[in-house]
């Protein structure tokens, strides 16, 4: 059965801390992906990596960055955060389009709250 | 720019009453198609990938469609156990997926 783990379900954290949010996908997966989800506004993409140590900017990627350093794991990380950033994040897989199923698994979502 | 948009926003049925939820997309080169559903606090979970029109795929009382510019949902019979957000994801030109908002279902017993 496929799995993507997310390190937390809920994190509190105060207006600029540096936060870090991992995900772990035990798929061998090629691509992996950061979303954040707010009512209204749907999934936006915040960053992806489409290999070790590659990533590309999704739509909103001011004031997050990532770490990819093994390809089962791939971090996200709020340098300083604000008010702005509270949201359900979400970290998603998928093999490369290449293959016959390209499908994105999600994990289970980490709400962040940021006071 | 790609785009996809789902429609009703919300839906109510009573169980048992049949119906579809609807995704226009406009994504360049589409190559997949997705349905997903989403629990409230959960990550979406897949449902459904289509890769060309006039593909169907089923799956209990779901069963999605594929035309050249939209995709269908049609729930048969539903259950309040149905009762989730469906969202629709497109994929075009690269790696990335393409969501829209979503529609979320109620089913009432």
């Amino acid at each position: 059965d496929v799995k993507v783990t997310q390190s937390s379900r809920y994190l509190v954290k105060r207006t600029g801390e540096k936060v870090f949010l991992e995900c772990v996908q035990d798929m061998d997966h090629e691509n992996m992906f950061w979303y954040r989800q707010d009512p209204g506004l749907g999934l936006r993409l915040i960053y992806f990596s489409y290999d070790v140590k590659m990533k590309e900017k999704g739509d909103i990627p001011e004031g997050y960055s990532v770490s990819r350093e093994k390809k089962e794991r791939f971090s996200l990380i709020l340098e300083s955060a604000s008010t702005n950033q509270t949201s359900m994040y979400l970290c998603a897989s998928s093999t490369t389009s290449g293959s016959a199923y390209n499908e994105q698994f999600f994990g289970p979502g980490t709400r962040l709250t940021v006071l | 720019e790609d785009q996809v948009t789902q429609s009703p926003e919300a839906l109510r049925l009573q169980e048992g009453e049949s119906s579809s939820l609807n995704c226009s997309y406009t994504v360049s080169g589409l190559r997949g198609l997705f349905w997903y559903r989403q629990d409230p606090g959960k990550g979406p979970e897949f449902l459904f990938t289509l890769y060309s029109a006039g593909e169907e795929k089923e799956k209990e009382r779901l069963k999605a469609t594929l035309t050249k510019k939209e995709s269908f949902l049609h729930i048969t019979a539903p259950k309040p156990e149905d009762s989730a957000t469906y969202l629709c994801a497109g994929q075009g030109g690269s790696e990335k997926l393409v969501f829209g908002k979503g529609t979320k279902l109620t089913v009432n017993p």
